[in-house]
């Protein structure tokens, strides 16, 4: 069973630059036909994707957030990781690290894995 | 790229059927069959419901159905039950390979 674990810091200051880390168990980052996902929800507020990174380590950012935003693996610890950079109220969500799967010679897709999300509070 | 748009809510009582709507573009919903949809109850992660407009992963109930006609997905709960209340979000993959996600539709069971 693949499990995904968000973790980071839940306070960071604006116009610093956020890390968040997570950890996948039960499968590896670096081998199929996957993309592992990053997504974020302000409080009360809907879904919003961030970007991606595929096991071979090509990235996708949002258009919105492109210029603010890395996504990278670390192969040997079974991680990738998200950098935003110049942070501000705006950007106060849960993230989430999510698996998306591509099956069927590319002919079929699917997000089917969530972690339980970390939240990231930017304020002075 | 703009969120596809999602009624905010939409009500039924037990034993009812229900649609959400999902409506985006030529670029994202209109434009290939990877449409999904995710069931969120309240302080928990994001479940896939549907995935390629009318797919159910194992384990979803076959009361879940998707379908899609050219730039609007919609969702289907059939036999509504309690369980059934939560927030659903349609996602979309898009023609310069980024996902979007719906706004967001809550559904309330009366």
């Amino acid at each position: 069973q693949v499990q995904l674990r968000e973790s980071g810091p839940g306070l960071v200051k604006p116009s610093q630059t956020l890390s968040l880390t997570c950890t996948v168990s039960g499968g590896s980052i670096s081998s199929g036909d996957y993309y592992w996902n990053w997504i974020r929800q302000p409080a009360g507020k809907g879904l919003e994707w961030v970007g991606r990174v595929h096991t071979r380590g090509g990235p996708n950012y949002s258009p919105s957030l492109n210029s603010r935003v890395t996504i990278s693996r670390e192969t040997s610890k079974n991680q990738f990781s998200l950098k935003m950079t110049s942070l501000t109220a705006a950007d106060t969500a849960i993230y989430y690290c999510a698996r998306e799967t591509w099956v069927s010679g590319r002919n079929s897709v699917l997000i089917d894995y969530w972690g339980q999300g970390t939240l990231v509070t930017v304020s002075s | 790229q703009s969120a596809l748009i999602q009624p905010a809510s939409v009500s039924g009582s037990p034993g009812q059927s229900i649609s959400i709507s999902c409506t985006g573009s030529s670029s994202d919903v209109g434009g290939h069959n990877y449409v999904s949809w995710h069931q969120q109850h309240p302080g928990k992660a994001p479940k896939v419901m549907i995935y390629d407009v009318s797919n159910r992963p194992s384990g979803v109930s076959n009361r879940f159905s998707g379908s899609k006609s050219g730039n609007t997905a919609s969702l289907t709960i059939s036999g509504l039950q309690a369980d059934d209340e939560a927030d659903y979000y349609c996602s979309s993959y898009t023609s310069s390979s980024t996902w979007v996600f719906g706004g967001g539709t809550k559904v309330t069971v009366l």
